[in-house]
């Protein structure tokens, strides 16, 4: 059963323009929601993250949004650029040890 | 600073073949994790060690084995290759906690297939 959903696995956007990228939960239990960035030929890096007792996190040009009574997490690059083209994993932590991701999204900005 | 460091990082195999991955790093983490990457499944766990000596079991371990003698590397074994274990595998590994805990480093990756 997965426990975060990420439903659109491919998103399309203009240079300039707002990206949203979208992820759903089911468990509550979580301490901290994460974002990872994936290009092609290497490994995902960590992008932003938000503890579950906030709504809003902020770094630059990225915000993540958390909505705890919809279970719901967003993602939102504004302005996006080209080389914000990449696969993109929702994150939580189930216990101490483990980090469970989401299938992905595919960004693709277009100059 | 190389960080993690995974070998190899192509491999082709035959069904039925055994092999080992491995995963350096030199970070001095304790926790170390082994992921594999699908078309449309996202990165999932394999196994993963709170410490060396230690191994656990993720969500999808069968056909394959762990072992961390050392702080600094964790091995994937298959025994026995398999078609569906075609995939890229990835190696991560973290501080125990706090939120260093979240923060995982990627190795870049070692694609398998098996033929």
């Amino acid at each position: 059963d997965q426990q975060v959903k990420q439903n659109s696995p491919s998103l399309s956007v203009q240079e300039g323009r707002i990206s949203i990228l979208n992820c759903d939960y089911t468990n509550s239990m979580f301490d901290y929601f994460l974002w990872y960035k994936k290009y092609p030929a290497e490994g995902p890096t960590f992008l932003i993250s938000i503890s579950s007792i906030k709504d809003k996190n902020e770094d630059g040009r990225f915000t993540v949004f958390l909505n705890k009574s919809a279970k719901h997490l967003s993602l939102h690059i504004v302005p996006s650029q080209p080389g914000d083209s990449a696969v993109y994993f929702c994150a939580f932590k189930p216990d101490e040890e483990k980090l469970v991701f989401g299938k992905g999204t595919k960004l693709t900005v277009n100059p | 600073n190389a960080g993690v460091t995974q070998t190899p990082k192509f491999r082709v195999l035959k069904t039925g073949q055994s092999m080992t991955l491995l995963c350096a790093q030199d970070m001095n983490h304790e926790y170390m994790y082994w992921y594999r990457q699908d078309p449309g499944m996202g990165l999932r766990l394999i196994h993963y060690s709170v410490g060396e000596g230690t191994t656990a079991k993720g969500e999808v371990p069968d056909g394959y084995n762990v072992s961390r003698l050392k702080k600094q590397n964790f091995l994937l074994g298959l025994e026995s290759a398999a078609p569906s274990q075609t995939s890229v595998y990835f190696c991560a590994s973290s501080y125990p906690r706090g939120f260093g805990a979240n923060v995982l480093t990627f190795g870049a990756g070692s694609r398998l297939t098996v033929l």
